[in-house]
């Protein structure tokens, strides 16, 4: 099925220990960005990318990296996990011009 | 800065009624409006998309409307069910600077059987 895919489904780490979520969509989006989503707080940016090679940061960057090698995937890295990153994670694509997001189905990171 | 608020947050109305979910954002520049559904631990599903340039959205037993002047759009669900009782999240995409949506909230909706 097209869409968006996202791996891990759930996910534990300890603080200071890294990770890379996954995700890859088969829609040839040349949109993708990722979304934290906290209670009381709705979703929120954190990277985006307009096509391969081309990242940029959104609303709240900070302890996290991305690349686009292909226009396929991007993935998150977590570079040393704060409890303050526990969060359910969400990657999107569209077209240009933000023509109809498709979300993935999400992770669920809890940091300890 | 874009900022979107859902009115109202949450929301429980018996099963039949039509009603109304509203959604306003303060930056009218917008290029497009989507309204997306939320279950319990699960991700995004989208519902309805209004391009800047449209008036209103429908599909099957919903209705979304947008007046980008004033900077308001509304989801309108008709005949609802149990089955609608999730989240609804409104989001804009204003291009330029961090290029993503701009969420809402959400309302929580509960549709009493």
């Amino acid at each position: 099925n097209a869409g968006v895919t996202q791996t891990p489904k759930f996910q534990v780490l300890k603080t200071g220990q890294s990770m890379t979520l996954q995700c890859a969509q088969d829609m040839n989006h040349e949109y993708m960005s990722w979304y934290r989503q906290d209670p009381g707080m709705g979703l929120r940016l954190i990277h985006y990318s307009v096509g391969a090679g081309i990242t940029d940061q959104g609303e709240v960057p900070n302890g996290y990296n991305v690349s686009r090698s292909t226009t396929e995937d991007f993935p998150l890295r977590l570079l040393s996990a704060a409890p303050s990153q526990t969060s359910v994670y969400f990657c999107a694509s569209s077209y240009p011009t933000g023509n109809g997001y498709t979300f993935g189905s999400g992770t669920r990171l809890t940091v300890v | 800065k874009q900022e979107v608020t859902q009115i109202p947050a949450a929301l429980s109305v018996p099963e039949g009624e039509n009603l109304v979910l509203n959604c306003s954002f303060t930056d009218s520049a917008i290029y497009n409006l989507q309204w997306f559904r939320q279950d319990p631990g699960k991700g995004l599903t989208s519902l309805l998309l209004i391009q800047s340039s449209q008036r209103e959205q429908t599909s099957g037993r919903l209705n979304a409307s947008l007046d980008k002047s004033s900077g308001r759009s509304t989801l309108y669900i008709a005949a609802s069910q149990p089955g609608d009782s999730a989240t609804y999240l409104c989001a804009v995409y204003s291009g330029g600077g961090a290029d993503g949506l701009t969420f809402g909230k959400g309302t929580h909706l509960i549709i009493q059987p």
